[in-house]
């Protein structure tokens, strides 16, 4: 099976720009998890999908949003970019329906704001 | 609020000899612990879990222990080999929902 394959691994936008970051999950993975990496911050959970629909959200403003499409595969988009929002945005598949079962991660898509 | 630490950002570890890594949480909710290996430029990788009815999970060289009543787990990877360098992140999950918490992670340095 492929893995998660996120794109583009690269981007570079600046301030108050949008961004929109792709997400292909495993084949027959439904529910799809964005997280943001930055620099001693560890993981920080930013939304989950399950079956097109969002179904846990973390404690990112507005600016920050997703969806998932019919065939699992998710988009998360960036309004108004911030400095801050540079990081490593990475983006996790599951075949669970429900928690406690292991995240299959993406390599990430690195974002630059200048 | 952290509800996931792990206190230590680096280790350094002789090869052979053993790694201890830690992490602490502070919800009671949390029922799922697992840990996850990152090297650079790729995403995490899952490592081994425990659910909290268990105190002690093995799988080959690692082995993650779970102290409820301190909420405290540790892995510990016997013998440290310098393919282990990375990073490593302790990650909890409660039974709510299917958002991991995770902590901020410890790198690992196995010098040969």
């Amino acid at each position: 099976k492929a893995g998660v394959t996120q794109t583009p691994r690269y981007l570079i936008k600046t301030r108050g720009q949008q961004v929109t970051l792709s997400c292909s999950p495993i084949s027959g993975h439904r529910s799809v998890s964005w997280y943001q990496q930055t620099p001693g911050q560890g993981l920080q959970f930013l939304f989950e999908y399950f079956s097109e629909t969002q179904r846990n959200k973390g404690n990112f403003p507005g600016r920050f949003s997703g969806r998932q499409f019919s065939n699992s595969r998710s988009e998360m988009n960036v309004s108004t970019l911030e400095l801050g929002d540079s990081a490593l945005y990475l983006c996790a598949s599951s075949d669970a329906g429900t928690g406690g079962e292991k995240l299959f991660f993406g390599s990430g898509t690195q974002l630059s704001v200048l | 609020d952290q509800q996931v630490k792990q206190n230590s950002p680096s280790l350094s570890v002789q090869e052979g000899r053993i790694s201890i890594l830690n992490c602490d949480y502070t919800n009671s909710m949390f029922d799922y612990f697992l840990w996850y290996k990152k090297y650079p430029a790729e995403g995490p990788t899952f490592l081994i879990s425990i659910s909290s009815i268990k105190d002690k999970n093995e799988d080959g060289r690692f082995t993650v222990f779970l102290n409820k009543s301190a909420k405290h787990l540790s892995l510990h990877i016997v013998p440290s080999q310098p393919g282990d360098s990375a990073v490593y992140f302790c990650a909890a999950l409660n039974n709510a929902g299917n958002m991991l918490t995770f902590g901020g992670g410890t790198r690992l340095m196995v010098k040969p």
